[in-house]
């Protein structure tokens, strides 16, 4: 069946350090990827999108990469904050370009 | 400012009650979601629609049923049939093209009393 994982447990980061995020997949050939942030009680909002032909995309502080051939994307924040603590979650477009759901990885920066 | 209103925040259900959680979007978006977030999993989706007048069923569409009347609004109605309806509750809308990015509210939490 398709999965998606990300890491269950938290990921706490020092204040200036890089936080480094993964989303592995099985049993997908995606046609693009999109990452969220997610904050508590609140709707996920939409960070970055990357397509399969493209290996690397950046905004700002932030980079994703996707590897198809390791089926891994992983999302970097570069110089982190206390305010870039929240949820990040990954979505794969399906084969009709339906959104499939990782868990989410919770981001805890410390100053 | 564009964007989704979910309304209420918080629902309370009673046995054997049918409750509606409202979603209302002003992003001229033509495609709307429902999706159910439970803790420790990916968001499920309940129903989706691309267009006014049409909608389609997602992975767990048990329970549920929506309308899409306006391309404004996308009720969903969580029946009793719905044996395990405590979750939060989230709608999406996006731009028509594939790839666009899905915009959400901030989400109904729905209880059982």
């Amino acid at each position: 069946s398709q999965k998606i994982e990300q890491n269950s447990e938290a990921l706490n980061i020092q204040e200036g350090k890089t936080a480094t995020l993964t989303c592995n997949y099985t049993n997908y050939s995606p046609a693009y990827l999109q990452w969220y942030r997610q904050d508590p009680g609140r709707g996920p909002v939409f960070l970055l999108l990357i397509r399969e032909n493209e290996k690397e995309k950046r905004k700002e502080r932030l980079k994703v990469t996707f590897d198809t051939t390791l089926k891994q994307s992983l999302f970097h924040i570069t110089a982190s904050q206390p305010a870039d603590s929240a949820t990040y979650l990954c979505a794969l477009a399906d084969s009709n370009y339906q959104l499939i759901w990782g868990a989410g990885t919770k981001l805890i920066i410390k100053p | 400012d564009g964007g989704i209103t979910q309304s209420p925040k918080y629902l309370f259900r009673k046995e054997g009650q049918n409750v509606t959680l409202s979603c209302e979007q002003n992003l001229n978006h033509d495609a709307m979601y429902w999706y159910r977030q439970d803790p420790g999993q990916g968001l499920r989706l309940i129903y989706y629609s691309q267009i006014v007048n049409d909608f389609q069923k997602g992975d767990i569409a048990e329970g549920y049923s929506v309308s899409r009347e306006k391309k404004e609004s996308f009720p969903l109605t969580v029946t009793s049939a719905q044996k395990n309806p405590t979750a939060f509750y989230l709608c999406a809308s996006k731009a028509g093209r594939d790839g666009q990015p899905q915009h959400f509210g901030d989400g109904t939490r729905l209880s059982i009393l």
